[in-house]
């Protein structure tokens, strides 16, 4: 189906290990994101990226790898999960406008979130 | 970018019509506003886009002065299923797309 999947849905690791998210989307939307969100917290921007090889940091990177090597995909690693990073994570896309920025509609679609525990 | 301020949270109840604004006292000429919801372990999802002036859809209505330094939602008779975080989102076309959520507002509708 069409859309924007995450895996896994839910992940429980322990510290010091690496996790990696996954974020795959089939619209081939240029402009990819992660978000965490915190239990009764708003969303906080981790990474972005605009296309294939090009990404940038967001509100809250440090402890956080990622890469695009393919417009769909857009994983995520934590390279050493530590405690404070359990948390809902979303991935969310949109596409490219005119000019090579958002479309002005701004709808970023999102997906279902990955809940990782880190023990 | 845009920063965005909302009340922390509202109450209403059914049948009400709800009103949520956001300020974004900041916010660049070609930004648009958008406004999104957010339900328990779900992503946000859209509900309405504007620029300037009054756009309204199937669910809201979005109102925007001329300085555009504010925006509020408008939610006619909300149900208890309207029970959501709203987040307005400022950006997309001002040369960055780095998208950051303010706090959002926790809307609680009580029957």
């Amino acid at each position: 189906d069409a859309g924007i999947t995450q895996s896994p849905r839910y992940k429980i690791t322990e510290t010091g290990r690496q996790v990696t998210l996954m974020c795959h989307q089939t619209w081939s939307h240029s402009y990819m994101f992660w978000y965490r969100q915190d239990l009764g917290h708003g969303l906080r921007l981790i990474y972005y990226s605009a296309a294939a090889d090009i990404t940038d940091k967001g509100e809250v990177p440090d402890g956080y790898v990622v890469s695009r090597s393919k417009t769909e995909n857009f994983p995520l690693t934590l390279e050493s999960a530590t405690r404070s990073q359990t948390s809902v994570y979303f991935c969310a896309s949109i596409n490219r406008g005119t000019g090579g920025r958002p479309t002005n509609t701004g709808e970023l679609f999102f997906g279902e979130g990955s809940r990782l525990t880190v023990l | 970018l845009a920063k965005t301020t909302q009340p922390i949270s509202m109450d209403s109840y059914e049948g009400q019509e709800v009103n949520i604004t956001c300020s974004h006292n900041n916010i660049a000429t070609n930004d648009y506003i958008t406004w999104y919801q957010q339900f328990p372990s779900q992503g946000p999802r859209f509900i309405i886009q504007g620029y300037k002036t009054k756009v309204t859809n199937e669910v809201a209505s979005l109102f925007i002065p001329a300085d555009r330094k504010s925006s509020t939602l408008s939610l006619p008779r909300v149900s208890l299923s309207d029970t959501a975080v709203y987040y307005c989102l400022v950006g997309g076309t001002s040369g960055t797309y780095k998208y950051i959520f303010g706090t959002g507002t926790r809307l609680k509708v009580l029957a």
